[in-house]
């Protein structure tokens, strides 16, 4: 069990330009969550899969962002025309279900700074 | 919507002494999932502790021990004999359904 990853794990871009996030989640967790960490916050949250299908999204998560999940295993996060209040920890979390507390193991985050 | 607060953005401890971090929720829930999550520098995010709801005995883990008071919405964290290696920031998390919410975190300093 090699825990959840995401790459990259830092990423600066230009505003405007399109970015992607990957996230591999432990290998048979079926519940997979997208959060947005800003300084001196806590995770919040932005949208979740179970298996391929996305159950639920935030009002955070606006138009520009899009999230895959194709085959039920990894997970993609894409932001389209980035701009500087994107910048933030992009977090990743997996769990597996059912279990009684459903409880998420996290990974290291993405860093993006938008310049 | 659920809200998780903690009150204290900073503390400090001396090592092998004992802090408790504060967090209060609010939900209108009865059943529902409260955790503990730490987060060292630059590094992922771990769970300490977690609690459901409905049992009444305080959840421990080794060093760490929470005390659950369900009627006043509140669910601070004890860290007993405190270590260098538990300097971090500290989340609430509170789950009912399908979400987490979490709280602004406590910044933990452990003084040698």
């Amino acid at each position: 069990d090699t825990g959840v990853s995401q790459n990259p794990r830092h990423k600066i871009t230009k505003r405007g330009q399109n970015v992607t996030f990957r996230c591999d989640p432990i290998s048979e967790h079926n519940r997979l969550y997208w959060y947005r960490q800003t300084l001196g916050q806590g995770p919040e949250f932005l949208t979740y899969f179970q298996n391929e299908a996305q159950l639920e999204k935030s009002r955070l998560l606006s138009d520009r962002f899009s999230a895959e999940r194709p085959k039920g295993s990894f997970s993609t996060l894409e932001i389209q025309r980035t701009e500087q209040g994107d910048s933030a920890m992009y977090l990743c979390a997996s769990s597996l279900l059912p279990t009684q507390f459903n409880e998420q193991y996290f990974g290291p985050g993405t860093r993006l700074t938008v310049t | 919507a659920q809200t998780v607060t903690q009150s204290q953005p900073e503390m400090s401890v001396q090592e092998a002494e004992t802090v408790t971090l504060s967090c209060t929720y609010d939900t209108s829930e009865s059943d529902y999932y409260l955790f503990w999550y730490k987060q060292p520098p630059s590094r992922q995010m771990i769970l300490v502790i977690r609690q459901e709801a409905y049992k009444q005995q305080n959840a421990t883990e080794n060093r760490f021990s929470v005390n659950f008071q369900k009627a006043a919405k509140s669910f601070s964290l004890k860290i007993s004999d405190s270590q260098l290696g538990d300097a971090a920031m500290y989340f609430c998390a509170y789950k009912d359904g399908n979400q987490f919410y979490f709280g602004t975190g406590t910044s933990l300093t452990v003084i040698p």
